[in-house]
């Protein structure tokens, strides 16, 4: 089945430690979106990428980055992750021209 | 003020009740979403919504764009609809991007 996956589901670092997250998917969409989603909040757009084309939030720390060198992945690293970085967060891809998304099952990150 | 508003935040229901969730919005839109998320965190799409009424099984959705407004009905309800709902809308300019509401958490007990 076409689908969005990420891994780790769950991961630990340690503060200061930096992380990478995954995203795969098969769907062959060319946008991909990158999401925080902290406890009982809604989905908070980090960046998204429209084919090769980077498009930041203003309001995305600088301590996040993220890569996507083919259609089928994007990462999402975090350089120094601190206690306040510790969310679900969620991939999603959507293909021009059709505005439904399909989300993966997120990671939680936990920093200790 | 979020440009995505909900209500309730929190919703409990008895087994068979029939449940109604509203969504407002302030902004002009392409579309409206209603997504569904469970506890572990994933989040799959209910519905897409650009007018009228759309029906999946036991569920509804609604919108007048006259009035900027969203329902989602739930008829029969049944323990595993307990999820938080989520609003979200694309603004036409802003490609794909969706704007959230905070979401409503439902519980239903048997």
């Amino acid at each position: 089945d076409a689908m969005v996956i990420q891994n780790p589901r769950y991961q630990v670092t340690q503060f200061g430690k930096p992380v990478t997250l995954s995203c795969s998917q098969t769907l062959n969409h060319n946008v991909m979106y990158w999401y925080q989603q902290k406890s009982s909040q809604a989905p908070k757009l980090l960046f998204h990428y429209y084919d090769k084309d980077f498009n930041n939030e203003a309001d995305t720390p600088d301590n996040f980055q993220s890569r996507r060198p083919n259609t089928s992945f994007c990462f999402l690293d975090i350089r120094s992750p601190g206690l306040g970085d510790a969310a679900m967060y969620l991939c999603a891809t959507s293909q021009t021209g059709r505005e439904t998304q399909y989300f993966g099952p997120g990671t939680r990150l936990l920093v200790l | 003020k979020n440009e995505v508003e909900q209500s309730p935040q929190n919703l409990t229901a008895q087994e068979g009740e029939f449940i109604t969730i509203n969504c407002s919005y302030s902004v002009g839109i392409s579309a409206l979403h209603w997504l569904q998320q469970h506890p572990g965190g994933g989040i799959v799409s209910l519905f897409m919504l650009s007018s009228g009424k759309k029906k999946h099984g036991r569920l509804i959705a609604t919108i007048n764009i006259q009035e900027k407004h969203s329902s989602l009905h739930i008829t029969a309800s049944h323990p595993r609809d307990s999820a938080v709902y989520i609003c979200a809308v694309n603004r036409g300019s802003t490609l794909g991007r969706l704007y959230f509401g905070r979401g409503t958490q439902l519980t239903v007990w048997p």
